[in-house]
């Protein structure tokens, strides 16, 4: 079965304190990798997608890496604005996506 | 433009009405989803549309009636919901079902 495991499940943050997140899975043919950030009562927002192992990607403060199992979500001097849920999802062969429970990031000013 | 338009954003229902979600994309996706997010959890895959067609049903239950009228929009009829049934559905659209999906803000349920 597959599986997509994050961590921490909580991360508070000062603001300008860097740290990482974390999304490892267990899957029989990754087609995709997904990383989406998701406010309270809000719809998720796309951030990245990897395909590969060695794949990366930023995005201004947000850098996304992937390796054979797992990927991480750089934050880099992380602001209060980027406070939010981040979800990592992942496909494999078929039309569904396989999401993670989600890190919930708390940055403090 | 990367928007998904959903409407209403709001709606409370009793158990004995019947309503409708809608779902509306203009970037020529083929493949369109319904999600339902309960609080705290990722969202869960209720429906998904390619090129108008039903391609999954995650065995939702009959009181949840999903219909795809062209390739821009999307609708969710609902029909003598349960309290349980409360929650944010999301629609969402990619390019084609191996691409990143893009969601919509959702419309938040409550069913009384």
């Amino acid at each position: 079965e597959d599986q997509v495991t994050q961590s921490p499940e909580a991360l508070r943050l000062q603001e300008g304190e860097s740290s990482s997140l974390n999304c490892s899975y267990t899957v029989s043919g990754l087609r995709g990798l997904f990383w989406y950030r998701q406010d309270p009562g809000k719809g998720p927002e796309f951030l990245f997608t990897l395909y590969s192992a060695g794949e990366e990607k930023e995005k201004e403060r947000l850098k996304a890496t992937l390796t054979k199992k797992e990927s991480f979500l750089h934050i880099t001097a992380p602001k209060p604005e980027d406070s939010a849920t981040y979800l990592c999802a992942v496909r494999v062969f078929g039309l569904r996506l396989t999401f993670g429970e989600g890190t919930q990031l708390t940055v403090n000013p | 433009d990367t928007e998904v338009t959903q409407t209403p954003k709001h709606l409370v229902m009793g158990m004995t009405n019947k309503k409708s979600l809608k779902c509306e994309q203009h970037m020529g996706h083929r493949a369109m989803y319904w999600y339902k997010q309960k609080a705290k959890k990722p969202p869960e895959l209720m429906f998904v549309y390619s090129y108008e067609k039903l391609s999954i049903n995650e065995s939702v239950p009959s009181r949840f009636s999903p219909e795809c009228p062209n390739s821009s929009l999307l609708n969710l009829h609902l029909h003598a919901l349960q309290p349980e049934d409360s929650a944010l559905y999301l629609c969402a659209s990619s390019q084609g079902v191996i691409y990143e999906q893009y969601f919509g803000p959702g419309t938040r349920l409550t069913v009384t």
